[in-house]
């Protein structure tokens, strides 16, 4: 089984500071995705990076590939208080059986205080 | 744009009882996923569906949880009989997998999910 470890799993910071959440891995994906969970929901999809070393950007969220596809990063810049709450990154499968099937990391709350 | 719609929201049952929970994917989407979170194990792939086809369900716990897929548009999951541990938030997620084959970068859809509780 492949897994994908996150850290922090949890991060309370004041608003307008800065964080980055990690995402490795020993296996190599074919692609990286970003959730973020909200209390009494479901994940909703942040973005999929799928390209080693690729950097998206999101308004104030950078996300990063790593080089070797086994690692990313979520960096928040300046965050507000609608940041709260569990972030998840998930590894895609290209070919074979797995096709489809993402493995999710433990999560990450994040706690942004006014 | 209706999204992915579980039923019921909440369920709350007695152990030994059997529960079944009801998910219907988003019209077109032919991949469904079933997930379980919880705290102390994060989400974790149940079971997934390719057009009605359950691809892999290496990821159920055990004999007591089934899942079926009678067509492109209703799955269940069914736990029988029920336990306290299998207390839970289970997510129904649907996807179209030809989408983008070659990456395997579907984005999985989420539904608002079903809050388990066995006492």
């Amino acid at each position: 089984t492949q897994l994908l470890e996150q850290s922090p799993q949890f991060l309370s910071i004041q608003e307008g500071e800065n964080l980055t959440v990690y995402c490795n891995s020993s296996s190599v994906f074919s692609s990286l995705q970003w959730y973020r969970q909200e209390p009494g929901e479901g994940p909703v999809l942040l973005v999929t990076v799928v390209t080693g070393g690729e950097v998206k950007k999101l308004k104030r969220l950078t996300f990063q590939f790593g080089d070797a596809r086994k690692d990313s990063s979520l960096h928040i810049t300046a965050a507000q208080t609608g940041d709260t709450g569990l972030y998840l990154c998930a590894g895609g499968y290209a070919g074979g059986t797995s096709y489809g099937k993402l493995t999710f990391g433990q999560g990450t709350i994040l706690t942004v205080h006014p | 744009d209706a999204g992915v719609i579980q039923s019921p929201r909440h369920e709350v049952t007695e152990m030994g009882q059997e529960v079944t929970l009801r998910c219907k994917p988003i019209s077109g989407h032919n991949s469904l996923f079933w997930y379980r979170q919880t705290m102390m194990r994060g989400l974790e792939l149940l079971i997934y569906f390719n057009n009605n086809v359950p691809i892999d369900d290496s990821g159920m716990p055990e004999d007591r949880f089934s899942a079926k897929m009678p067509n492109a548009s209703f799955s269940t999951l069914k736990i029988q009989p029920s336990e306290p541990r299998d207390s839970a938030v289970y997510f129904c997620a649907s996807s179209s997998i030809y989408s983008r084959r070659d990456r395997g970068t579907d984005t999985q859809y989420f539904g608002p999910g079903t809050r388990l509780t066995v006492l």
